[in-house]
């Protein structure tokens, strides 16, 4: 079965812009959920998704948003670029209903200059 | 909420010699516990689970088990490998909230 892919793998964005993160999760997977690695704040949660519906949102500006279609893929937005937004952003899907035993993709790695 | 402590990095250690790293916990309820291991440039792997006291979680040689009177979940090998040289995390499902909470991360340096 193949893993968690995300796409990009690497992306430099501006200060001031937007950016679009893609996350196909293993095959028959529901539940999506995003991590922002950093190494001064490690792995914060970001939201969690299941069947399209947000059922847990991390502490985060509302800068950060995302969103899972129907074929369980998700994408996550961060508008607004801040220099402080660079990190690896980890996606991770799980087979269970209460979305714990997640399996990772490779994360993205965003650079804000 | 629930939190996760683990101890400080990094741990050096010489191939062959006995592993620990240190994992407790804080929660309501009883959740279910993990290690995750992540090698340079990569993401987050799961290395072993346990979901409920006494458990005993093992893959590649590593071993953990659920101490529900301790609130740890230690992480050992017995003969470690250059090959294991990467940062593990401890980690707890926390309960209601469809989220893993994780520790801070141990590197852990392996040399020949």
């Amino acid at each position: 079965k193949a893993g968690v892919t995300q796409t990009p793998r690497y992306l430099i964005k501006t200060r001031g812009q937007q950016v679009t993160l893609s996350c196909s999760p293993i095959s028959g997977h529901r539940s999506v959920s995003w991590y922002q690695q950093t190494p001064g704040q490690g792995l914060q949660f970001l939201f969690e998704y299941f069947s399209e519906t947000q059922r847990n949102k991390g502490n985060f500006p509302g800068r950060f948003s995302g969103r899972q279609f129907s074929n369980s893929r998700s994408e996550m937005n961060v508008s607004t670029l801040e220099l402080g937004d660079s990190a690896l952003y980890l996606c991770a899907s799980s087979p269970r209903t209460d979305a714990y035993e997640q399996y990772f993709g490779p994360g993205t790695r965003l650079t804000v200059t | 909420g629930d939190s996760v402590t683990q101890m400080e990095g990094p741990v050096t250690l010489s191939e062959e010699a006995f592993l620990t790293i240190n994992c407790t916990y804080t929660a309501t309820g009883y959740p279910s516990l993990f290690w995750y291991v992540q090698y340079p440039g990569e993401g987050l792997q799961l290395l072993l689970k346990a979901t409920k006291a006494d458990d005993k979680g093992s893959n590649k040689g590593f071993e953990a088990t659920y101490r529900k009177e301790t609130t740890s979940f230690h992480l050992e090998k017995g003969s470690v490998q250059v090959s294991d040289s990467a940062v593990y995390f401890c980690a707890l499902g926390d309960t209601g909230f469809q989220k893993l909470v994780f520790g801070t991360g141990t590197r852990l340096l392996v040399s020949p």
